[in-house]
């Protein structure tokens, strides 16, 4: 069975700081991982979704690496702002018919003051 | 633009009485997905469906039911709502292979 682990817990930084979420997760057999955003009381907001295939993804400020056969995962936040503060979450994701079937960790809090 | 929308944001109920939570998406997805978000246990995956009329249990599918008639609508119901079911539940889809979406969630307390 799958299992996550996000470190730190929870991180809270001044705002422009440069910032490193680690995820680990025990089976390497996935076929993408996804990172996600939640803000408190909604839902979930994807980032990035990385291929099993690929090394690494950006989308702005945000940059996810994945090395799938240590089973590890890190999310770059670059120049982080106030309006980072959220929950990060990184679900790795198996294919087939175990695709949807998601688990998740228990995610970063993350805060970030002006 | 991606959109999945869930028919309320909040609600309550009391105990006894059956729950319908629904949860509609525009992109043709093939996967629908009911979780519940609970604090210290993350989400939990309760039910999901693979096509229309298709439904398989996830990790914590007791006291609830499913019911897939069109592919854009998964609806999750509590048959008989206790306080335990008190949480946010959260639906979510997805294209095989593809980005994994979820709605804005649902807040449900029961009294």
């Amino acid at each position: 069975k799958q299992e996550v682990t996000q470190i730190p817990a929870a991180l809270s930084v001044p705002e422009g700081e440069n910032l490193v979420l680690n995820c680990s997760f025990t089976d390497s057999a996935i076929y993408n991982l996804q990172w996600f955003r939640q803000d408190p009381g909604k839902g979930l907001t994807s980032l990035l979704l990385i291929q099993s295939s690929q090394r690494e993804q950006t989308s702005g400020r945000l940059n996810a690496s994945l090395d799938k056969s240590s089973g590890r995962s890190t999310l770059y936040i670059a120049a982080s702002q106030p309006g980072d503060s959220a929950t990060y979450l990184c679900v790795p994701r198996r294919g087939g018919t175990s695709y949807g079937k998601l688990t998740f960790g228990q995610g970063t809090i993350l805060t970030v003051h002006p | 633009d991606v959109k999945v929308t869930q028919s309320s944001r909040y609600l309550v109920k009391r105990t006894g009485e059956k729950v319908f939570l629904e949860c509609v998406q525009d992109m043709d997805h093939e996967n629908m997905f009911w979780y519940r978000q609970d604090p210290g246990l993350g989400l939990r995956l309760i039910y999901f469906s693979y096509d229309v009329k298709m439904k398989e249990k996830g990790d914590i599918p007791e006291g609830y039911s499913v019911s897939r008639e069109k592919k854009e609508r998964f609806s999750l119901i509590l048959e008989s709502a206790s306080t335990n079911q008190t949480s946010m539940y959260l639906c979510a889809t997805t294209r095989q292979g593809g980005t994994q979406y979820f709605g804005p969630g649902t807040r449900l307390l029961v009294l």
